[in-house]
This record gives structure tokens, C-alpha cells and sequence, in this order.
């Protein structure tokens, strides 16, 4: 099972700053937390990856909580080309995703 | 295009029928991860290879088995096949394993559809 938990869904304005959470209460110290996005039925797309620092690409912010216990990917200004499935995993030997949150994001 | 090529893209076969999916992984990549996605579910780990040898598996049945050749592709066979094994099958690679797994890299999947 994964070993992450995620809202199933989530509703953002086009524009506006899309805050996705992600709770990782058993992760060990030197599991990393990747960030995923599926759209549609495509080949889910890396966004983002960290251990204990917050970090950023030209795609997404990352913030990880001083405890690692949770992140929050960040979207500065989503676009409704976001539109997908965002997947939290904690990185192990298997990569295992869970369900995702689905971000819907609206004109 | 991530660099991960996986053949065929459609598949149509019947129930009892026995199939292969096929994936060449990223330049360089000695990791191979297979998943199932059945329709508007999630990923479902199935299996992990890395350099040939099985790393992790996860919830593969038993009539499917994998491999991956010292040329580093990979082949997944499914066998007497149930129309609940309808499916998109992706499989990614990425360079490491261990510690820091890396960035996975998925092919565009395959779509096999059991009648």
C-alpha cells in the first residue's frame, strides 16, 4: 500500500496558486517525496522531488514540513492545462503510487 | 517523449489467450518498473527489475511474470488472460535504485483490451 495520504479531489481558479497536500507520517529519514501528474490516460509526468529542503523548478514549489511528515506541492498559477491526477509517493524500492488528487482547475 | 518506448500500443485478445508487452527503457536507465491502470483506477505497482534482477514486486498475479534481458528491456507476460485484466500497463525507467530511486521516466503505456 502506499504510504502516503491525499485528498481525492481538489477545485482550483485558473490563475490562482493550486496548494496540493500531501501526508507522509511514516516516512523514514532517507525517503525522499516525489511529485507526480497524470493526464488523462497519458504516461504520468515527473513534477518535483525533495528530502528535506523545499524546492523549486520551472514547474512546481515543493514545501516539506520541518518533521517530514507532510509537503504541500505547489502550483503558482495553474493553467487548465494542470487539469490531471497529482501523485504523492514516497520513494522506496517499488515507488508505489496511491490514489492521487485529482485537480480540476476552472476557467 | 520521455525516452521510454513500450510496444504494441493496442492490444486486442481473447480470454484464455497469453500476451507480451514489451519496453525499452531510457538510455543508460538500468531500472524497470512495470504498473497496471485499470479503467479510472490508479497505478498499481506490479514489479521493479534493476539490472536484471527483480528488486520489489508488488500486486502481480501469479499468471503474470516479467523479465528483463541483459540489454536491459523488458518484457511482461500475461497469461490466461480474464477480461479483468483489461488494461493500460505502463512501464517507466529511471537510472538508480536504492536510496534515491530518481526520476521516472513512463512510456505512453499499453492499452490491452480482453474480450
Amino acid at each position: 500500500d502506499a504510504k502516503t495520504t491525499q485528498p481525492t479531489s481538489m477545485d482550483c481558479a485558473e490563475g490562482r496558486a493550486a496548494n496540493l497536500p500531501c501526508n507522509h507520517s511514516t516516512i523514514s529519514g532517507n525517503e525522499y517525496v516525489y511529485w507526480y501528474r497524470q493526464i488523462h490516460s497519458q504516461g504520468p509526468q515527473y513534477i518535483i522531488h525533495g528530502l528535506k529542503n523545499n524546492e523549486t523548478n520551472e514547474m512546481a514549489s515543493l514545501i516539506i514540513t520541518e518533521d517530514r511528515k507532510s509537503s504541500t506541492l505547489i502550483l503558482p498559477h495553474a493553467t487548465l492545462r494542470d487539469t490531471a491526477v497529482y501523485y504523492c509517493i514516497v520513494n522506496n524500492n517499488d515507488m508505489r503510487f496511491g490514489a492521487g488528487t485529482r485537480l480540476t482547475v476552472k476557467p | 517523449d520521455s525516452g521510454v518506448t513500450q510496444t504494441p500500443k493496442h492490444l486486442i485478445t481473447a480470454t484464455g489467450q497469453r500476451v507480451t508487452l514489451r519496453c525499452s527503457p531510457r538510455s543508460g536507465d538500468l531500472s524497470v518498473y512495470w504498473y497496471q491502470q485499470s479503467l479510472d483506477q490508479g497505478l498499481q505497482f506490479l514489479i521493479h527489475y534493476y539490472n536484471g534482477e527483480e528488486r520489489a514486486k508488488g500486486n502481480i498475479l501469479e499468471r503474470f511474470s516479467a523479465q528483463q534481458f541483459p540489454d536491459l528491456h523488458s518484457e511482461l507476460n500475461l497469461s490466461s488472460l480474464e477480461l479483468g485484466d483489461s488494461a493500460l500497463y505502463f512501464c517507466a525507467s529511471s537510472v538508480t535504485t536504492g536510496g534515491n530511486t530518481g526520476e521516472l521516466f513512463f512510456g505512453e503505456g499499453s492499452r490491452l483490451t480482453v474480450l
